[in-house]
């Protein structure tokens, strides 16, 4: 079965810290994958998608960057945090057309 | 105009309500419609996927409206564990779109 892995689960880090967030997937090959952020209260914002590896589309200009090293391994990073940055990251997977499974999430707050 | 349309609530109804959202979208090319389900600071989970012909899974009713591009989701004797908040999510292209999700509280 397939299963999907998002680290770390909480995270703490200063502004102008450098910030990397990993999400893998197993069980399966050639997923599309994606990066979203939820603030507090709010809905779900495409940050990055990727249908391959090295093919990455930004949806919304910002300070974060997406890589995809490998086929089921996709990268959220950024060089310099800011206060806005803080929020609920979410990895997930899909084939395209079927449902979207998600990783548990990452509660980043930057102080 | 954002491609995926939800009234963010919130709803609050009492115990045994039944509550009906909707969810438009702007793309009429949009592929495949799904409803999840967030409990809160948690991942989005898939409550149900949505057809034209319309889908049920006990208290739930989902349907697919293309001519009109709307999708819609009925919780017949809401429980106060269906409180949560409410995604409709489309598809195009291969790309995931989500609404902004509607809260719903059912009340005691």
């Amino acid at each position: 079965s397939q299963t999907i892995h998002q680290w770390p689960a909480t995270l703490v880090q200063p502004v102008g810290s450098p910030l990397s967030l990993e999400c893998t997937v197993e069980g399966t090959s050639n997923p599309n994958l994606y990066w979203y952020r939820q603030a507090a209260g709010r809905g779900l914002q495409l940050l990055f998608y990727s249908v391959g590896i090295g093919q990455i589309s930004s949806e919304v200009p910002q300070n974060l960057s997406a890589s995809r090293p490998q086929d089921r391994q996709f990268i959220l990073s950024s060089k310099k945090l800011l206060l806005s940055d803080s929020g609920f990251y979410l990895c997930a997977w899909s084939d395209g057309e079927t449902e979207a499974f998600f990783g548990q999430g990452t509660r980043l707050t930057v102080v | 105009r954002k491609e995926v349309e939800q009234d963010p609530g919130p709803f609050n109804v009492p115990e045994g309500a039944t509550v009906a959202f909707n969810c438009t979208y702007s793309n009429s090319a949009s592929q495949s419609f799904f409803w999840y389900r967030q409990d809160c600071r948690k991942e989005p989970k898939l409550l149900m996927s949505v057809y034209s012909s319309g889908n049920e899974d006990g208290r739930f009713t989902a349907q697919l409206n293309r001519a009109s591009q709307y999708i819609s989701l009925l919780i017949r004797d809401s429980k106060l564990s269906d409180s949560a908040t409410y995604l409709c999510v489309g598809y195009l292209a291969r790309q995931l779109t989500f609404g902004s999700g509607t809260q719903l509280t059912v009340l005691p």
